[in-house]
């Protein structure tokens, strides 16, 4: 069956801009995940859905970030004024059931530039 | 806080032999589950094997194997007769059971030559 799927899977984005990054994750797939992974580094927690519910933000790093899943599958990821620190791979996972110890799945991740 | 730490950056082994990566972790809890992700070049991240910090047994997925000390918080992971296609960045991460972040390691690039 298909996996997670990240569109785009690289955007370019001058300084200022705003962008927004889908995650297609597994179909039935209850929880979401999204990570920020910078160059040489291992992924860092943005986000997490459970269904439809944002139920931890905490790793959002500023008000620049928003993410949303409005109906419980497709999620988006935006940023608006893109920053060049925000130059990172963004990582999106999915997970069947939502506790501790369910594999996540996890997409190809969408390669953002900020110039 | 939650943190995980992997100590080696790089490391290069010949076609066939074990190679074993370090992990160590710190948390406060009693409940939580230790991961090993792989993530080969320009590929997805993959789950390679987990452990319950409850079980004492260490777990086993074919070639690879972990050595899972509680007391010590360390989780390394064992590879054997490894193969070119183990070529990797491999991450360590863990979860909580009350909450919902991964915490991962930094990552341990491994290479493996012909």
């Amino acid at each position: 069956g298909a996996g997670v799927s990240q569109s785009p899977r690289y955007k370019v984005a001058k300084r200022g801009q705003d962008v927004a990054l889908r995650c297609d994750p597994i179909s039935g797939h209850v929880s979401l995940f999204w990570y920020q992974q910078a160059l040489g580094q291992g992924p860092e927690f943005l986000t997490y859905f459970q269904n439809e519910a944002q139920l931890d933000k905490s790793g959002l790093p500023s008000d620049r970030f928003f993410a949303e899943r409005p109906e419980g599958s497709v999620s988006t990821l935006k940023i608006q004024r893109t920053q060049q620190e925000d130059s990172a791979v963004y990582l999106c996972a999915s997970s069947l059931r939502q506790g501790p110890s369910e594999t996540q799945y996890f997409g190809p991740g969408t390669r953002l530039l900020v110039l | 806080a939650q943190t995980v730490t992997q100590s080696q950056p790089e490391m290069s082994v010949q076609e066939a032999e074990t190679v074993t990566l370090s992990c160590t972790y710190d948390t406060s809890e009693n409940n939580y589950y230790l991961f090993w992700y792989k993530q080969p070049p320009s590929r997805q991240m993959i789950l390679v094997i987990r452990q319950e910090a409850y079980k004492q047994q260490n777990a086993t997925e074919n070639r690879f194997s972990v050595n899972f000390q509680k007391a010590a918080k360390s989780f390394s992971l064992k590879i054997s007769d490894s193969q070119l296609g183990d070529t990797a960045m491999y991450f360590c991460a863990s979860r909580m059971d009350s909450n919902y972040q991964l915490i991962w390691g930094a990552g341990t690039k491994l290479i493996i030559k012909p």
